[in-house]
Parts: C-alpha cells; sequence; structure tokens
C-alpha cells in the first residue's frame, strides 16, 4: 500500500471558521492531488501540486487553497468554510514516469461537515 | 475536454456470478490510460485493474478483466466468481498520457454493485 495519511480523518466544523487539511506521503513521489467526492458527482479534481511550491488549479478550486512547502505534505485550506463544502475529501500521490508510475494512489479520505 | 460515463448507476450480481460493468469515455487523443477503482464501504479507493491505450491486450487482474475496445471508446470491467467482498462502489477513470494537468484522472460517477448470497 502507498504510504499516504491523511489528517483529520473527520471534522466538524462551522461556517465561516478556517479548516486545514493535511494529506502525507512517505514515497517521495511528486505529483500530489486533492479531490472531494459527492453523491452523484463521483471524485472531482480540486487543486494539483507537481512539485515543492509549484500547484494548479483543477475543475472545482473556488473556495480552498493549497501549499506544498515539502516534498511529503500537501496542505487544502478552505479559508471560510461554507455548507457546500460538507464532502469527503482524498488526497492522491503518484510518480513521474510512465507506465504503472503513473497511477494514482488514494489517502484513506478525511470527512468533513460544515454546519 | 475529456469525459467519463457509467451509464449504470446500480448493479447487482449473485455471488459466484460474472458481472459486468461499463464505463465509455470520449477523447480525441490516442496515448492514455484508463482505471478502474473500487471503493467499499471503508470509503478506501482501491486500484482495480489499469489499461495503457497502446496495448491492444485486455489487462487481467486474478478475477478481474476488461474489455478494452479502443475505436468505441469503451472500457468495460468483468468480474468473474463474484464474491461478498465485492460490493462496492466502482469508478472508472481516464488519464492523458502526456504529463502536467494532463495527467490528472477524469472519473465517472461510479457504479454500486450489490453481491447477493
Amino acid at each position: 500500500d502507498a504510504g499516504i495519511t491523511q489528517s483529520p480523518r473527520h471534522k466538524v466544523t462551522e461556517t465561516g471558521t478556517p479548516v486545514t487539511l493535511r494529506c502525507h506521503q512517505t514515497e517521495n513521489h511528486r505529483y500530489m492531488y486533492w479531490y472531494r467526492q459527492d453523491p452523484g458527482h463521483g471524485l472531482r479534481l480540486i487543486h494539483y501540486s507537481y512539485g515543492v511550491k509549484d500547484t494548479d488549479k483543477g475543475e472545482v478550486s473556488d473556495g480552498y487553497s493549497v501549499s506544498r512547502s515539502k516534498t511529503e505534505d500537501f496542505l487544502l485550506t478552505l479559508e471560510s468554510a461554507t455548507s457546500s463544502q460538507t464532502s469527503v475529501y482524498f488526497c492522491a500521490i503518484r510518480g513521474g514516469g510512465r507506465g504503472p508510475t503513473y497511477t494514482q494512489y488514494f489517502g484513506p479520505g478525511t470527512r468533513l461537515t460544515v454546519l | 475536454a475529456q469525459t467519463v460515463t457509467q451509464s449504470q448507476p446500480e448493479m447487482s450480481v449473485q455471488e459466484a456470478e460474472t458481472v459486468t460493468l461499463s464505463c465509455t469515455y470520449d477523447t480525441s487523443e490516442s496515448d492514455y490510460y484508463l482505471f478502474w477503482y473500487k471503493q467499499p464501504p471503508s470509503r478506501q479507493m482501491i486500484l482495480v485493474i489499469r489499461q495503457e491505450a497502446y496495448k491492444q491486450q485486455n489487462a487481467t487482474e486474478n478475477r478481474f478483466s476488461v474489455n478494452f475496445q479502443k475505436a468505441a471508446k469503451s472500457f468495460s470491467l468483468k468480474i468473474s466468481d463474484s464474491q461478498l467482498g465485492d460490493a462496492a462502489m466502482y469508478f472508472c477513470a481516464y488519464r492523458s498520457g502526456g504529463g502536467g494537468s494532463q495527467g490528472n484522472l477524469i472519473f465517472g460517477k461510479g457504479t454500486k454493485l450489490s453481491v447477493k448470497p
């Protein structure tokens, strides 16, 4: 199993509060991703990183920011949480190159509830 | 833009029987990868099988195999000898063979598979 952890695993917060989710990997992979999963939508990409301090937006990036100051950590921040951001958040990683290293492996997910 | 469609929101299979989950995709690219991920009630996303578009041979992993029809842009998953532990949500995903943002996964909406004892 790929060494990916997410913290916290569950969080309940109130509208308007800041929230930071952490993804930590032990694989030294270059690429890291944040997705959200909602019923009827599958997984949708929020932001991704292709190296330390190198990030870019995904399909549903509004209301989210990310940072990557170390290879192993990728942080997702909700500056002011809203109820529409209630979701399950997944981190994923992949290596570079072709073949199996192109495969993304996922963390265990974080369930976030915004009241 | 690429899209992935899973037309079966739910499916059911009897234990020990065979079931096929459908997936179609739309792309103008020739170099890409396709994946099936399984998500059991534990919520963990687990890679089931992957297929490189340049390979004509269909991928297999034990009881799981795919029927990859490149011209038809179809990528179905066959589960043989279904087991109770196969009950899960299954997601089909596409990624371009290129680097950068072209390498991001595009997911279908999923098929929920139930296995009856």
